[in-house]
């Protein structure tokens, strides 16, 4: 398994709080991706990083805020938590160049209540 | 706007039979198309992927179809197995843009009864 971590698994959260979800990975890749997924709509895209302070927004960036100040760690902060949030949320990493495979965490399962 | 369409959304197969999970895609400037499957309560993991400038891809028993003037492709199943019972993602993306992502379908929950 590709070295990628996600923390916490699970975390249940009050509505209006902040709450962030860290990925650490050991592969010393380059991309590094935080996907939602929710019933009926698949994976959708939320942010992701191509360096170190490099980041993005994705489709589904509203509310989401991402930090990357070192390679191995992309952290992704929910502002101020809405039960829209709850969610499982994915971590990915890539190396870029001629290796596409994303590998993935095992995801946090996150409800806010 | 959904970039990736995929389709059906939910599939029930018999042992042995080939499951087809099409796909269809918007922006001709993707050159990357990967298919991952995932089970329950785990992350995506990568199955096969195809570049556009082959047809067709085949890896063990899954097969990756591609039309690149109809903007779509598809994964075939051969000889499905009940443990092949998951979920299926097709994606897109633009491997020769800097800062690509993968764009993922909305999935397709594959049942393959024994």
């Amino acid at each position: 398994d590709a070295g990628i971590t996600q923390s916490p698994r699970h975390k249940v959260t009050e509505t209006g709080t902040p709450v962030t979800l860290r990925c650490h990975q050991t592969e010393n890749h380059r991309y590094m991706y935080w996907y939602r997924q929710d019933p009926g709509h698949g994976l959708r895209l939320i942010h992701y990083s191509y360096g170190v302070k490099d980041t993005d927004k994705g489709e589904v960036s509203d509310g989401y805020s991402v930090s990357r100040s070192k390679t191995e760690d992309f952290l992704l902060t929910l502002e101020s938590a809405t039960s829209s949030q709850t969610s499982v949320y994915f971590c990915a990493i890539r190396a870029g160049g001629v290796n596409t495979e994303a590998f993935f965490g095992q995801g946090t399962r996150l409800t806010v209540v | 706007q959904q970039q990736v369409k995929q389709s059906p959304q939910s599939l029930i197969v018999q042992k042995g039979g080939i499951p087809i999970i099409n796909c269809a895609y918007e922006n001709t400037a993707f050159d990357y198309f990967p298919w991952y499957q995932q089970f329950p309560g785990k992350g995506p993991a990568l199955l096969i992927a195809i570049r556009p400038d082959v047809s067709e891809k085949k890896e063990g028993r899954f097969t990756i179809s591609f039309n690149k003037s109809a903007k779509q492709f598809s994964l075939h199943i051969m000889d499905s197995q009940p443990g092949d019972s998951a979920t299926y993602f097709c994606a897109a993306s633009r491997e020769n843009q800097a800062g690509t992502a993968l764009i993922f379908g909305k999935g397709t929950t594959l049942s393959v009864s024994s």
